[in-house]
């Protein structure tokens, strides 16, 4: 178990609906990244938050956007969303903000859109 | 276009054989090199990392190897198990603000 609880586990929505995507880090972590999984594909970064604050953009789509509470916990926004957007959605936690730490998964959202 | 790129997409080998995955990155100032494992259903999980001032490390029945100069570094595992099976992602640190990752190599341990 990584420490990293990310909810719901799955969620299936129509094409045009916006959800919402939930991760708590693990105790003590301040940083916060978001990736997309597509079927058969790597990862792709999506945003990170470190301590409140918005670090660094990946491929991130203009539908979609983040942000991470004063508790640390963090939110992934997907609005007007179309058939492209069905992946799995990870949340990874680490100590610092630096990319030369280890980043700690959480077992992912599994996105539908139908 | 990728920053990290690994090879082979897909491994199979006999229980007790070896595997090697490799991977190759474009950032020369990347020098954190984590691999991470993926089972079915669950996320990725660290199972080694090495840093850019070693060459080698060993974990067990796990080591990576890292060339700096030819900017690429390898996986071996040594004595596969049927539980090796799994997806392993290579991944570099990018501009000093993210993790890039390879796409993946699908390891299938045969018993």
């Amino acid at each position: 178990d990584s420490g990293v609880t990310q909810t719901p586990k799955h969620l299936i929505t129509a094409t045009g609906q916006r959800v919402t995507l939930r991760c708590s880090p693990r105790s003590g972590d301040l940083s916060v990244y978001w990736y997309q999984q597509s079927l058969d594909q790597g990862l792709q970064f999506l945003i990170q938050y470190y301590n409140g604050e918005e670090r660094a953009k990946g491929n991130i789509l203009e539908r979609f956007s983040a942000q991470q509470f004063p508790d640390l916990h963090s939110e992934l926004n997907l609005s007007s969303l179309e058939l492209g957007d069905s992946a799995l959605y990870f949340c990874a936690s680490s100590l610092i903000d630096n990319p030369n730490s280890p980043l700690h998964f959480g077992n992912g959202t599994r996105l539908t859109v139908t | 276009g990728e920053n990290v790129e690994q090879h082979p997409s897909t491994l199979s080998v006999q229980e007790g054989d070896s595997a090697v995955i490799k991977c190759t990155y474009s950032d020369s100032a990347s020098n954190y090199f984590p691999w991470y494992k993926q089972e079915l259903g669950k996320g990725p999980q660290l199972i080694i990392d090495i840093r850019s001032n070693v060459g080698e490390k060993k974990d067990q029945r796990i080591a990576v190897t890292l060339n700096k100069t030819a900017k690429h570094f390898s996986l071996h595992i040594t004595e596969t198990q049927p539980e090796d099976s799994a997806v392993y992602f290579c991944a570099a640190s990018y501009n000093n603000n993210d993790m890039r990752f390879g796409a993946g190599t699908r390891l299938t341990v045969k018993p």
